[in-house]
């Protein structure tokens, strides 16, 4: 099984700064991972896919990095929409499995 | 616009059965692979089952293989999940995804979420 390792477990920080949210898997996954976003009360919203493709209607402050075992979400300026739970995925290999998830908070 | 309206969850007592239903619509459904993922109270998600499109395949986590079956009626454009043998540690919101194949395409869509509750 595919481990996905997030760091760190929570982010605080103020609106405007940069978040950077790491995700590390125990063996290479290619270029198949997907970052999600997770409101209180709400369903996963894709984020990311293939690394670094923003699904439709994800803004641009969105950016996704990385190959193999080590990949990066970036939110370069964070709004208060921003602050949520964000999981990483991979679909390299069964079992499907995600990150921990990190939580972005507000300082 | 594509919608997933997940259905059949509740409260069951451990050992019980339950059926969710996953109601698909903006999407040519029996194309794309659809899956259920889970989320216990305060935890993060798990994938659970996937039904491939075309093909009819289907994949399952350890921790639900031989309890639960997934299953897509495509004339109905609708996914199922059977659960039997239910334990304590199946209470969770279930959420129907469209995706899920492997190098296939991600979770782009997902249903609002049914909670199934197991507990006596």
């Amino acid at each position: 099984e595919i481990v996905l390792t997030q760091s760190p477990a929570t982010l605080s920080l103020s609106p405007g700064e940069r978040a950077t949210l790491s995700c590390r898997a125990s063996h290479s996954i290619g270029s198949y991972v997907a970052w999600y976003q997770q409101k209180p009360g709400q369903a996963p919203r894709l984020l990311i896919y293939d690394v670094s493709n923003r699904a439709t209607g994800i803004p641009a402050r969105f950016s996704g990095s990385g190959s193999g075992t080590d990949f990066t979400l970036t939110i370069s300026s964070l709004e208060p929409e921003d602050f949520a739970v964000y999981y990483c995925q991979q679909r390299s290999h069964w079992p499907l499995t995600f990150g921990g998830g990190t939580k972005v908070e507000i300082k | 616009e594509v919608q997933l309206v997940e259905s059949g969850g509740g409260l069951v007592q451990p050992g019980g059965s339950l059926r969710l239903s996953c109601a698909a619509s903006g999407f040519t459904f029996n194309n794309y692979a659809m899956t259920w993922v889970r989320q216990a109270p305060g935890k993060g998600l798990e994938w659970v089952s996937t039904f491939s499109g075309g093909g009819g395949s289907t994949f399952y986590a350890d921790s639900v293989k031989g309890r639960f079956t997934i299953s897509r009626d495509n004339s109905k454009d609708t996914l199922y999940l059977q659960m039997d043998s239910l334990r304590a540690e199946d209470t969770a919101i279930y959420y129907c995804a469209k995706g899920g194949n492997i190098y296939g395409a991600p979770f782009d869509y997902w249903g609002q979420g049914t909670l199934v509750t197991v507990s006596s």
